[in-house]
């Protein structure tokens, strides 16, 4: 079965410091994808990145870095340098190749003090 | 405006009376989702469409809940004889289907439903 796991509920850290979100997840299918979305107080889920099973290259982005490994079926987040505007609920969402829906974890709370 | 739009934003209605919200997709997107969230859950996927066919809907949450895509543009989500357990968040995405890049999904702003 197909599962999302976000383990850490809420994340509090002072500006500037870097925070690493973990998402762990579980499918049994070879072709999948992975994804994070933003979703701020305003509500309003904003994508954030894709990746698929075969391409396990980490990505960066701006002060935003994705670490993808298969062998610990994790997809990691992490944000340098945090700015207040970072806080937000972030989700991590699987999506497997036989199956249209998007499975999502219970979300993290991240919350940037100044 | 290219993104995804929702109507109303809110809606505030008695128990007992029925509800329908609108969706319009990205214009060239022919997938069309919904789902539900409530405070402190991921989205609650409900049910979707391709085009104008609704390929999923078992995941709706009672017979009270249906859905439609009558020319697969934008899509209406209706809930009848509403329950106080209804109040929650209603999303509204899109994605484009065939895509070699896999099922990544744009949200709308949500219609935020209380009721009373």
């Amino acid at each position: 079965a197909q599962k999302v796991t976000q383990a850490q509920t809420e994340i509090s850290v002072v500006e500037k410091e870097d925070v690493t979100l973990d998402c762990v997840y579980e499918t049994r299918d070879t072709t999948y994808y992975l994804f994070w979305y933003k979703q701020p107080p305003s509500g309003e889920l904003v994508f954030l990145i894709r990746r698929n099973s075969f391409d396990e290259q980490n990505e960066i982005s701006g002060r935003y870095s994705w670490n993808f490994q298969k062998s610990t079926s994790s997809f990691n987040f992490t944000i340098t340098a945090s700015q207040v505007v970072d806080s937000a609920v972030y989700f991590c969402a699987l999506s497997e190749d036989s199956n249209y829906q998007l499975i999502w974890g219970a979300g993290t709370k991240l919350i940037i003090k100044p | 405006d290219t993104g995804v739009s929702q109507d109303p934003r809110h809606k505030i209605t008695k128990r007992g009376q029925n509800v329908t919200f609108r969706c319009d997709p990205i214009s060239e997107h022919n997938r069309l989702y919904w789902y539900r969230q409530t405070l402190g859950q991921g989205p609650e996927f409900l049910t979707y469409f391709q085009n104008e066919a609704q390929l999923e809907k078992s995941r709706l949450l009672s017979d009270r809940f249906s859905a439609e895509r009558p020319k697969g543009s934008f899509s209406t989500l209706e809930i009848q004889r509403t329950e106080q357990g209804d109040s929650a968040m209603y999303l509204c995405a899109s994605s484009q289907g065939f895509s070699r890049w896999g099922n990544e999904q744009f949200f709308g702003p949500g219609t935020r439903l209380t009721v009373l």
